[in-house]
């Protein structure tokens, strides 16, 4: 079952504006990590916050989290073009070691 | 590249046939974790193997089994395959230094489509 919902399910923006996703959660967590997924390829990891941070950034990407609401932001800075993929966060728990994926924002940055 | 991979890219067979995916983790790391990503269903966690126990099982159908074997590499066992369980098929791997609070490295991903 999904645990993550991100939101929007879709964005599509203009090259080099700001892009914005956000997913909330159900339970309590360790960690969140965001996962970047181009066209039904393998994901990638972005980033992860652990649940004692509130913010973490590296390169053009900038994570927020707020346990005390479940969610969490991330801000793609400057897009390009090769940011377009679909974006997932994803939460590990307390219990299973398996990561819990939201649904996903589909990102298309037009050029 | 992740470091992660995994044979079979594509696989096709019929319903009621048994597969096997295969997957070899990043040098190093003892967890080994399967998912599965269908358009319905989302991406789900299956199980996780840690140095070749069974660590955490997730939403994984009894039809499905899976090992990891001593030079850590893993296998997901598919049988009595249904059209329902065409997807693609992720393996990850995480870490040495403990289960939590590690990012996992996902391979390529195996396609199955069942026919």
């Amino acid at each position: 079952s999904q645990q993550g919902e991100e939101d929007p399910q879709a964005l599509s923006i203009q090259e080099g504006e700001n892009a914005t996703m956000n997913c909330s959660y159900k339970t309590s967590i360790n960690n969140l990590q965001w996962y970047r997924q181009n066209s039904g390829r393998g994901l990638v990891h972005l980033i992860l916050i652990r649940s004692n941070e509130r913010e973490k950034h590296s390169g053009r990407l900038r994570v927020t989290l707020d346990t005390s609401k479940k969610s969490s932001s991330l801000l793609i800075t400057a897009s390009r073009a090769a940011d377009t993929a679909s974006y997932f966060c994803a939460t590990l728990g307390g219990g299973a070691d398996g990561l819990t994926f939201g649904k996903g924002t589909h990102l298309i940055i037009q050029p | 590249d992740s470091g992660v991979t995994q044979t079979p890219k594509h696989l096709i067979t019929a319903t009621g046939q048994r597969v096997t995916l295969r997957c070899s983790p990043r040098s190093g790391d003892l967890s080994v974790y399967w998912y599965q990503q269908s358009l319905d269903q989302g991406l789900q966690f299956l199980i996780q193997y840690y140095n070749g126990e069974e660590r955490a099982k997730g939403n994984i159908l009894e039809r499905f089994s899976a090992q990891q074997f001593p030079d850590l590499h893993s296998e997901l066992n598919l049988s009595s395959l249904e059209l329902g369980d065409s997807a693609l098929y992720f393996c990850a791997s995480s870490g040495a230094q403990g289960y939590f609070n590690n990012e996992q490295f996902f391979g390529p991903g195996t396609r199955l489509t069942v026919l």
